[in-house]
């Protein structure tokens, strides 16, 4: 089984509507990131969430929320999509430091999202 | 991201070795990575470096770390056609945050 899965896989909408991605983790994992990759661009941090009840601003949170609604799930809304949201979403967990493990993130497949 | 600079594209020949360079402005990094993105998939962690290594070995990966002049590199030795795919430095910044960068393109020419 992955590690981090991430609902759909490809999504094509319009202008104005409001979309939800889902992605969840069976590493047991505090921390829980939403990244954003476009060509040429590399990888920009949306949100990220180091528990339930924590959520933090990445570099480009405008246009998009995001929910924690357990340590295992953690959403990324689009409340009315734009073209320019046009981008492949990654969800990706983090180990703490703390744990005496080495520190790596764990990526989903990623989302290929289309607005039209 | 702007604060990591990567080269967009590299070319080899299938059996040569392949250097992908990196360097970054913020000195405070305690984690330095490398990720493999193969065409259509996610990212892969390969390796990683602490800050207060200068070399690391896995295989046929060798990451080079110059603190002084704020570089990080990636030496695939023996490059495989499956090697070929975009390659990210990333750097985790105060305990929280994974800054990558644009990403190195890596082909490998039979």
């Amino acid at each position: 089984d992955a590690d981090v899965t991430q609902t759909p896989r490809n999504r094509i909408t319009k202008t104005g509507k409001r979309i939800m991605l889902e992605c969840s983790q069976t590493k047991g994992h505090d921390r829980m990131y939403w990244y954003r990759q476009d060509p040429g661009l590399g990888l920009r941090l949306i949100y990220y969430s180091f528990d339930v009840k924590d959520i933090n601003k990445g570099e480009i949170s405008d246009g998009y929320s995001v929910s924690r609604q357990a340590q295992a799930k953690f959403s990324l809304s689009l409340e009315s999509a734009i073209p320019n949201q046009t981008a492949l979403y990654f969800c990706a967990t983090i180990l703490p430091l703390n744990r005496g493990h080495r520190e790596t993130q764990y990526f989903g497949p990623g989302t290929r999202l289309l607005v039209l | 991201g702007e604060d990591v600079e990567q080269s967009l594209f590299l070319s080899v020949r299938e059996g040569d070795s392949s250097v992908i360079n990196c360097t970054y402005t913020d000195s405070s990094s305690t984690y330095l990575y490398w990720y493999k993105q193969e065409p259509g998939a996610g990212l892969q962690l390969l390796t990683y470096i602490f800050s207060n290594m200068d070399m690391k070995q896995d295989q046929r990966l060798t990451v080079l770390l110059n603190k002084k002049d704020k570089h990080l590199s990636l030496r695939i030795a023996d490059t495989q056609t499956g090697d070929s795919a975009i390659y990210f430095c990333a750097f985790l910044r105060g305990y929280q945050k994974v800054t990558f960068g644009i990403g190195t393109k890596l082909q490998v020419i039979p």
